[in-house]
């Protein structure tokens, strides 16, 4: 199967506090993508990050950071110290070959308090 | 930053009705897809398009959809004669080529009653 889970449904935290999405893939392929959406609110998709499979760096930009482990097939995001305007719910999404189209998961709606 | 467009944003229709959404993709981008989102669920894939055809498709893309470029520019996801199902989000995407992010569209919200 080639697939992507993303078992926490909700996560609510208070402002400046971090927190950790997880996502855990599926995949026959040797050479994958994987990336990461955010929708906020308005309902339009973001692109986040896209990351190889060759490519086992942690990648940080501002807040937000990746850990990506072949070796546990997760591909994890982490906002450091949260603000409200980053309540959305974030998809991780992996392009099937040989078309490219993405399955996604089933997404982790994040809310921050202030 | 060029953007893909989405019109119209919001589509009430008639159950039965046939409605086309509409996209205009980035300009030098030559993979084209549809995906649906049902109200708090996860973005599911319909179609992609490449070459002025379908490349692969969904089980939920039946006979009643259908998808054209009809001046090479726009990109249209035409259903027949909607359901009540059908209502959802609708999203447009695309890509450059094979190693590229997909980029979205802001979608248009179907609503069948």
């Amino acid at each position: 199967a080639q697939k992507v889970t993303q078992a926490q449904t909700e996560i609510s935290v208070v402002e400046k506090e971090d927190v950790t999405l997880d996502c855990v893939y599926e995949t026959r392929d040797t050479t994958y993508y994987l990336f990461w959406y955010k929708q906020p609110p308005s309902g339009e998709l973001v692109f986040l990050i896209r990351r190889n499979s060759f490519d086992e760096q942690n990648e940080i930009s501002g807040r937000y950071s990746w850990n990506f482990q072949k070796s546990t097939s997760s591909f994890n995001f982490t906002i450091t110290a949260s603000q409200v305007v980053d309540s959305a719910v974030y998809f991780c999404a992996l392009p099937l070959l040989d078309d490219y189209k993405l399955s996604f998961g089933a997404g982790t709606t994040v809310t921050v308090r202030a | 930053e060029p953007e893909v467009t989405q019109t119209p944003s919001h589509q009430v229709t008639q159950m039965g009705q046939e409605v086309i959404l509409r996209c205009v993709p980035i300009s030098n981008h030559l993979y084209f897809y549809w995906y649906r989102q049902i109200l708090g669920q996860k973005v599911e894939f319909l179609v992609s398009f490449y070459n002025n055809e379908i490349s692969e498709k969904s089980e939920i893309f039946d006979d009643q959809f259908s998808v054209e470029r009809p001046d090479g520019s726009n990109f249209t996801l035409k259903i027949r004669s909607t359901k009540l199902e059908d209502s959802a989000m609708y999203f447009c995407a695309n890509r450059q080529s094979s190693y590229n992010e997909q980029f979205f569209g802001p979608g248009t919200r179907l609503t069948v009653l």
